[in-house]
């Protein structure tokens, strides 16, 4: 029973739309992370979120911008997509932003085209 | 900012055999440090840590060894199982600053056949 879903598994974009990565957490957890696993660099940090709010924000661009609806809720919204932008987007929660325990979610794999 | 090194990129061994993945970092801010294990298609999954202030601890057969000095760390995995097979990531994070945010390795991706 996985403990943070991501939604969906899989997606296929065209270059210059917009998409939206869900991320959901049932463990509690108070901070909130989104990475990138791309072929070409390693895993990357992109944002932390601690009680709904943005702590850290390692994403140059602005088109990746991430929403928090709710304490269990991260969502990473991408607009203006390009081909670079393909990638495996990975959410991942702690108790707090201090905890050691990371639990990863499985992982959003987008194609853009 | 942090860097991360991991070698080798890849091993594929026998059931059987003992394996050691080697990482270092940068950043001596850098305090503690996860492993995490990722099968094909599967999420990351948490196996082995080590705090800055340690130099050795082991779970089952996972030893992981860090020296502060040279900052490097080493993962021993004995007796490995075809189970074994996957990506396995070094991260680091800094005990200052941007407390949560880890910097990963590149990955060993490991083999392990019977």
């Amino acid at each position: 029973d996985p403990k943070i879903i991501q939604k969906p598994k899989y997606l296929v974009a065209v270059t210059g739309s917009e998409k939206i990565l869900i991320c959901e957490q049932y463990l509690g957890h108070n901070a909130m992370y989104w990475y990138r696993q791309s072929a070409k660099k390693p895993l990357e940090f992109m944002f932390s979120y601690s009680y709904q709010k943005l702590m850290d924000n390692q994403t140059a661009s602005s088109r990746f911008q991430p929403q928090s609806s709710k304490k269990n809720h991260l969502d990473l919204q991408i607009t203006a997509l390009k081909p670079d932008d393909s990638a495996t987007y990975f959410c991942a929660s702690s108790q707090d932003r201090g905890s050691s325990d990371y639990t990863f979610g499985s992982g959003t794999r987008l194609l853009v085209i | 900012g942090e860097q991360v090194e991991q070698l080798p990129s890849s091993l594929i061994v026998q059931e059987g055999a003992s394996v050691l993945i080697n990482c270092s970092y940068t950043d001596s801010a850098s305090v503690y440090f996860p492993w995490y294990k990722q099968e094909p298609g599967k999420r990351l999954q948490f196996i082995i840590d080590i705090r800055s202030n340690m130099e050795r601890k082991q779970n089952q057969r996972l030893t992981l060894l860090f020296d502060k000095k040279t900052k490097h760390l080493s993962l021993h995995i004995t007796a490995t199982q075809p189970g074994d097979s996957a990506i396995y990531f070094c991260s680091a994070r800094p005990g200052t600053q941007v407390v949560g945010q880890l910097t990963f390795g590149s990955g060993t991706r490991l083999q392990v056949y019977a």
